[in-house]
């Protein structure tokens, strides 16, 4: 079935550092591809998403490009804040049984350093 | 503000009572869903609901039950059969499930269950 693989955590930076979480995934047809941001105590928020191949998503700084040829959407910042501390899901839509769901990745934490 | 509601934000029970968790969205979305997330994990599918008076299980849904009576309510029953239930409980909606559905899910805040 359909899956997604995130690089585990702990990812500890120091603020203004580059970041990048790496997302690969598996699926049949033309799933969209989400990255999940959730604060600590909070549900998940939608940081940003792409529909098809080569979309590129971006929001509040992050950015993630739809690869089809490598099965990739990596999470990316130019330079972190204390306050990008979170830990962001990887996720992909789902079809099966007439149902529409969302297959997460486990998760990655990242910690800014000040 | 459209959103989706869920309360109380943590709660705490007793050993073999069973405990309803309420959710609710003014978002006039069709779907939708509960999530487990325990400590260090992902998110497991719980239940879902796809319209009014209709709901699936999901990946976990031993020990709990959940009614779809409302199109702006889903409450889960954590019931005295779930082994495990101390965890953080999410739900979600979303437009409604089409044809190879690509849409994004919209969170509530979550609850935190104690059981003890």
């Amino acid at each position: 079935g359909n899956s997604v693989t995130q690089m585990e955590g702990p990812v500890t930076l120091s603020e203004e550092a580059f970041l990048t979480i790496n997302c690969t995934y598996t699926a049949t047809g033309y799933p969209s591809l989400f990255w999940y941001v959730q604060y600590p105590g909070e549900g998940l928020q939608l940081l940003l998403k792409a529909t098809k191949a080569d979309d590129k998503g971006s929001n509040k700084g992050f950015e993630a490009t739809y690869r089809k040829e490598t099965t990739s959407f990596h999470l990316e910042k130019g330079s972190v804040q204390v306050s990008d501390s979170a830990v962001y899901f990887c996720a992909l839509s789902d079809w099966y049984s007439s149902a529409s769901k969302i297959i997460f990745g486990s998760g990655t934490r990242l910690s800014i350093r000040p | 503000d459209g959103g989706i509601t869920q309360s109380p934000k943590y709660l705490f029970r007793k050993e073999g009572q069973n405990v309803t968790l309420s959710c609710e969205q003014n978002l006039n979305h069709d779907a939708m869903y509960w999530y487990r997330q325990d400590p260090g994990q992902g998110l497991r599918l719980i239940y879902y609901s796809q319209i009014v008076n209709d709901f699936q299980k999901g990946d976990i849904a031993e020990g709990y039950s959940v009614s779809r009576e409302k199109k702006e309510s889903f409450p889960l029953t954590v019931t005295s059969a779930q082994k495990n239930p101390t965890a953080f409980y999410l739900c979600a909606s979303s437009i409604y499930p089409r044809q190879g559905g690509k849409d994004e899910q919209y969170f509530g805040p979550g609850t935190r269950l104690t059981v003890t």
